[in-house]
């Protein structure tokens, strides 16, 4: 069965200062992985996935995260918020054989000026 | 590319009456699209599976005759919200696979439709 947990349901940062949103996961076998973006009434947006190819894994607007098997993470990173990266942020697993997304429950990012 | 489209984005209807909601895959053929469910400040709910030309999977909980789902071609689904109720106030979001990278496992979002019924 696969599962994820977000750690965080908020982190507040200032803009210009890293971000760090953590990520579990639990899977039985090998898992493919994303981060996707929400906006305020918007659909989603994928930022980055990982899919066995390298552990670290480039997205868009600077994201990037790092698949670590050892800890069972992927966390998401970004060395410099912008205004613009308030949003929710949903880590997503799925299972090599499932073709369903399982969806944490999300973390919501607090860009202040 | 992987562009989905969902119409309406949103909807108003009285209590009682049907909505229906269009899901399309418009620059890609998707065998399988599937449909969310969203509360405020919640994660998405995966509510059923869709595959072109056979009947729709439905996620444990999910009333099949509530949530109608009809997938008549490799770019169309429709989810109808039969006899609404102010309970399925929602938001919506439907998603595909590219019939093309079925291995990726990944899902392409439309931007998804706010349901308000009254």
């Amino acid at each position: 069965a696969q599962s994820v947990t977000q750690l965080d349901s908020h982190v507040s940062v200032s803009e210009g200062t890293p971000v760090l949103l953590r990520c579990n996961y639990s899977s039985s076998y090998s898992p493919s992985l994303f981060w996707y973006v929400q906006h305020p009434n918007k659909g989603l947006q994928l930022l980055l996935k990982y899919t066995s190819a390298a552990t670290l894994v480039k997205g868009i607007n600077g994201f990037e995260a790092e698949f670590k098997k050892s800890e069972t993470s992927f966390h998401l990173t970004k060395p410099s918020a912008h205004m613009s990266d308030a949003a929710e942020y949903f880590c997503v697993v799925s299972e090599r054989g499932y073709s369903t997304l399982t969806f944490g429950k999300g973390t919501m990012l607090l860009v202040s000026p | 590319g992987a562009v989905v489209s969902q119409h309406p984005s949103r909807v108003i209807c009285k209590s009682g009456t049907s909505v229906k909601i269009e899901c399309r895959s418009l620059d890609f053929q998707a065998t399988t699209m599937f449909w969310y469910r969203q509360f405020p400040k919640q994660s998405l709910m995966l509510m059923a599976t869709s595959n072109e030309g056979s009947k729709a999977t439905y996620e444990q909980g999910v009333e099949k005759d509530k949530f109608l789902i009809n997938h008549a071609s490799l770019t169309l689904s429709t989810l109808t919200v039969t006899s609404a109720h102010p309970e399925d106030s929602s938001f919506y979001i439907c998603s595909a696979r590219d019939l093309k990278a079925v291995s990726s496992y990944e899902q392409y979002f439309g931007p998804g439709t706010r349901l308000t019924v009254t």
